[in-house]
């Protein structure tokens, strides 16, 4: 079965300082991946999505960047965070050229400060 | 690019009645509409998926409907429960390869 890791669950970071936060799939190759931002209250934000290795879109310019340096990997990156990069991030994947449901990891709560 | 709408305020319904979440979709008609739970500091779970040529589609107590002369989607939960309390999200895909566009939730409270 397939599976999807994120971590870590909860960040504290001062302004200033840089950010990376990964993200694997287990049991699936060639996932079509994602980042997502959710502010408090609000819902989901595409920031990131890939089709393949290297291949990143960015929907929102911002303090942020991704990589995918692996088929199953998807890494969500800041050389100096904002307070507003604040917020709960959320990766997920799809199966590849399917019409099938997004599967999420379990967040990881950024604050800056 | 596609804006999805969805009920802001909380929706509070009396436990056993039927739920039923508003998403209205600009810009595009969808190929496919997805519908998500989200409990609090998790992550959403796939609910019900339906295709832009389905009218309905049912699964347990879920029924969801797609509509593309309104640009809507409908969402029921009937004979809620406690259990169902969560705030729930639309989804649209473009294409089977798209991006998952998700609108801003609807939170629901089924009270005892």
């Amino acid at each position: 079965s397939q599976t999807i890791h994120q971590w870590p669950a909860t960040l504290v970071q001062p302004v200033g300082s840089p950010l990376s936060l990964e993200c694997t799939v287990e049991g699936t190759s060639n996932p079509n991946l994602y980042w997502y931002r959710q502010a408090a209250g609000r819902g989901l934000q595409l920031l990131f999505y890939s089709i393949g290795i290297d291949q990143i879109s960015s929907e929102v310019p911002q303090n942020l960047s991704a990589s995918r340096p692996q088929d199953r990997q998807f890494i969500l990156s800041s050389k100096k965070l904002l307070l507003s990069d604040s917020g709960f991030y959320l990766c997920a994947w799809r199966r590849d050229n399917m019409n099938t449901e997004a599967f999420f990891g379990q967040g990881t709560r950024l604050t800056v400060v | 690019s596609q804006k999805i709408e969805q009920n802001s305020e909380a929706l509070n319904i009396q436990e056993g009645k039927t739920a039923t979440l508003t998403c209205n979709y600009t810009n595009y008609s969808p190929a496919y509409l997805q519908w998500y739970r989200q409990d609090p500091g998790r992550g959403p779970v796939f609910l019900l998926l339906i295709r832009e040529n389905e009218k309905e589609k049912r699964k347990e107590r879920l029924k969801v409907t797609f509509d593309t002369t309104l640009k809507q989607s409908l969402f029921h939960i009937t004979a809620s429960q406690p259990a169902d309390s969560a705030t729930y999200l639309c989804a649209a895909l473009r294409t089977s390869y798209d991006k998952v566009i998700f609108g801003p939730g609807t939170s629901l409270s089924v009270i005892p």
